[in-house]
């Protein structure tokens, strides 16, 4: 299957620190790129769906000021946790897809806000 | 909003037993996915089905969408500890919608 590199794969920052998580398709072209929470041992929830250069589609209830998705190419986008706190701890995954295809997903970041 | 309700959330049995895994929806879907996961890892492509009816099979894993693309089963034959894991459903409109996952853990 298609590779998707996701780094880093854990973080811990401060409260009220920004982090930024990177989400690259390695080996093809992603028009599509989702971002999911996963709070332990749950599914995956999905925050947002960004097509490349436009702006990401947020679910609702996920506040799009707190976590701004970028997806300025289409091997690239990327996640910031802004002003973050400790609830905002979770798993986060990316996806990738190409147009009409399977996702195929990063190994996950596992952010921990102290 | 989950949209995919996985059945059952837990499962435990012992190595050689048979199981199978619904997931069912009140949408249609244009393809679903079946994917697993391992603890502190991303989820693993195991299946894609996209015809209504389809049955695909990958070594001792059946998998089948119903005919309205609404729903997708997974069986698995004489399962072994490896197949231990979170398997979870995907279906596809515009975007992804997983399924509420299952847990299974196979017992030596």
């Amino acid at each position: 299957g298609a590779v998707v590199s996701q780094h880093p794969s854990w973080v811990i920052c401060k409260s009220g620190t920004s982090v930024k998580i990177e989400c690259r398709s390695l080996d093809f072209q992603a028009t599509t790129m989702f971002w999911y929470r996963q709070f332990p041992k749950q599914s995956l929830m999905l925050m947002a769906t960004s097509n490349e250069g436009s702006k990401a589609t947020y679910e609702q209830g996920v506040e799009k000021d707190k976590f701004l998705i970028n997806h300025a190419s289409l091997t690239l986008s990327t996640l910031t946790v802004t002003s973050a706190h400790p609830e905002d701890s979770s798993f986060y995954i990316c996806s990738a897809s190409a147009s009409g295809t399977e996702a195929f997903f990063g190994q996950g970041t596992r952010l921990t806000v102290v | 909003t989950q949209l995919l309700e996985q059945s059952p959330q837990f499962l435990s049995i012992q190595e050689g037993e048979n199981l199978t895994v619904y997931c069912n929806s009140s949408s249609v879907f244009s393809s679903l996915q079946w994917y697993r996961q391992e603890p502190g890892e991303g989820p693993v492509l195991l299946v894609t089905v996209v015809t209504g009816g389809e049955v695909k099979k990958l070594k001792r894993l059946t998998f089948q969408f119903g005919d309205a693309r609404k729903d997708s089963s997974l069986h698995i034959t004489a399962a072994q500890p490896g197949d231990t894991g979170l398997y979870l459903c995907a279906g596809r409109t515009y975007k992804y919608i997983f399924g509420t996952g299952t847990r299974l853990k196979v017992l030596a």
